[in-house]
């Protein structure tokens, strides 16, 4: 079974500008999450999908990221425009909503993002 | 928001059994406990999770107290491979459905 991809894996951008990352659940995996983790820190959650719908976006800073899972497979998050502290690894999870797998989160490798 | 308490390190010697614990003293009856673990530039791994019994899986075994309020994860042997962080997580049941709240983790060593 493949596992959770994540693109780019890293990338430099300066203040200002923006950047996307793409990411390819899970084949079959309803629930998509993105996370923030800042160095030192534990994952954030930004927002969770599940299938094409928004569960929880409470702490995605709305004013600059958005996120979309338009045909509730693959999703893109978008910083526009990036600051110094937007630098963090961004991670991907998804998880099933049935079977013995349904509480599990499988995560991807992240992309880390370096703003300068 | 349910919050999690865990040692910011922690060091085994290999082949010896390692005790994490955690506090989650603000628990409630609807909420699992879930451990994570995130090696060096890896996203973090499920490895076990509970709710009011003990759990044994492949990879460690949950310890949940009593009243709920901690749980340790024990890892038999520790290896080399085991050095990472671990969390402790509370899945809260809101209305949106489950929420997945992590904290800062206890960093394991391993020494050989």
């Amino acid at each position: 079974e493949a596992g959770v991809a994540q693109s780019p894996r890293y990338k430099i951008i300066e203040k200002r500008q923006s950047v996307a990352f793409w990411c390819n659940p899970i084949s079959g995996h309803a629930t998509l999450y993105w996370y923030q983790q800042i160095l030192g820190q534990g994952p954030k959650l930004l927002i969770q999908f599940q299938n094409n719908g928004v569960v929880d976006d409470s702490q995605l800073p709305k004013d600059r990221f958005s996120a979309e899972r338009l045909k509730g497979v693959d999703s893109t998050l978008k910083i526009q425009p990036a600051k110094l502290e937007d630098s963090a690894v961004y991670l991907c999870a998804s998880s099933p909503l049935v079977g013995l797998a349904k509480n599990i989160q499988y995560f991807g490798a992240g992309t880390r993002l370096s703003v300068l | 928001d349910a919050k999690t308490t865990q040692p910011n390190s922690m060091e085994s010697n290999e082949e010896e059994p390692v005790h994490l614990p955690c506090n989650h003293s603000t628990i409630s009856g609807t909420d699992y406990i879930h451990w994570y673990r995130q090696l060096p530039s890896q996203g973090p791994e499920y490895v076990i999770h509970g709710l009011t019994s003990n759990v044994n899986n492949r990879m460690a075994s949950l310890a949940i107290a009593e009243d709920r309020k901690s749980s340790t994860l024990i890892l038999h042997r520790a290896t080399l491979r085991d050095a990472a962080v671990y969390y402790c997580i509370l899945r809260v049941l809101n209305t949106g459905g489950f929420k997945t709240i992590f904290g800062a983790g206890t960093r394991l060593f391993v020494k050989a």
